[in-house]
């Protein structure tokens, strides 16, 4: 059975650092999201990509997060410099359509310290 | 503002017993409602969807559009429903919002 695949699993990194975080959607999804999820909380959406174009950024925090989907295909989100406050799960996800069902990764945790 | 509101962070109930999963959404439109579950270990997954009406592993959810509510139910509650659920609502052209989940503990 296909599955959204994100590496790494686990992620520690020191403040300040750059880090990268790495998702593969279901073949064939033009959707694909990026949330992140903090400790007893719900998903919050970052990014939604549509093919290799950005639907909506309104809550990416432009000023030390990036995201592409260059080709359409795999994505990368981008934190530079990391803060404290950036722990939590990064989360992937794919639909084959904008907001049909969406299948997720199993998200990369970040810790940073 | 969209939003969607789990108002138990935990929820224990006996097993064999009724459970209702309370999820309200404030939306001045026409929504679409899903149902997502997390159990321990796996990744988040959809449990069901307001406009397919399914009842999937004998949960069902019906929209209330008057109390705009999309509250998650099961008659007789199985220990291996023990899991995070999260409600969630979209229009066509827009985000999925999350609400911040209940866990659900069945207990013995």
């Amino acid at each position: 059975e296909a599955e959204v695949a994100q590496s790494p699993r686990y992620k520690i990194t020191e403040k300040s650092q750059a880090v990268a975080f790495w998702c593969d959607p279901i073949s064939g999804h033009a959707t694909l999201y990026w949330y992140r999820q903090i400790l007893g909380q719900g998903p919050e959406l970052l990014v939604q990509f549509q093919d290799e174009s950005v639907v909506d950024d309104s809550q990416l925090p432009k000023d030390r997060f990036s995201a592409e989907r260059l080709k359409g295909v795999d994505s990368t989100l981008k934190i530079q410099p990391a803060e404290l406050g950036d722990s939590a799960m990064y989360l992937c996800a794919s639909s084959l359509q904008l907001n049909t069902e969406a299948f997720f990764g199993q998200g990369t945790r970040l810790t940073v310290v | 503002a969209q939003r969607v509101t789990q108002p138990e962070k935990l929820l224990s109930v006996f097993k064999g017993a009724p459970v209702e999963l309370k999820c309200n959404y404030s939306y001045s439109g026409s929504p679409e409602l899903f149902w997502y579950v997390q159990y321990s270990r796996q990744r988040l997954q959809l449990l069901l969807r307001h406009i397919s009406r399914e009842s999937i592993k004998g949960f069902t959810a019906d929209l209330n559009k008057g109390e705009t509510s999309f509250h998650l139910k099961k008659p007789f509650a199985q220990e291996e429903d023990s899991a995070m659920y999260y409600c969630a609502l979209t229009r066509g052209d827009d985000k999925i919002i999350f609400g911040k989940g209940t866990r659900l503990h069945i207990l013995p």
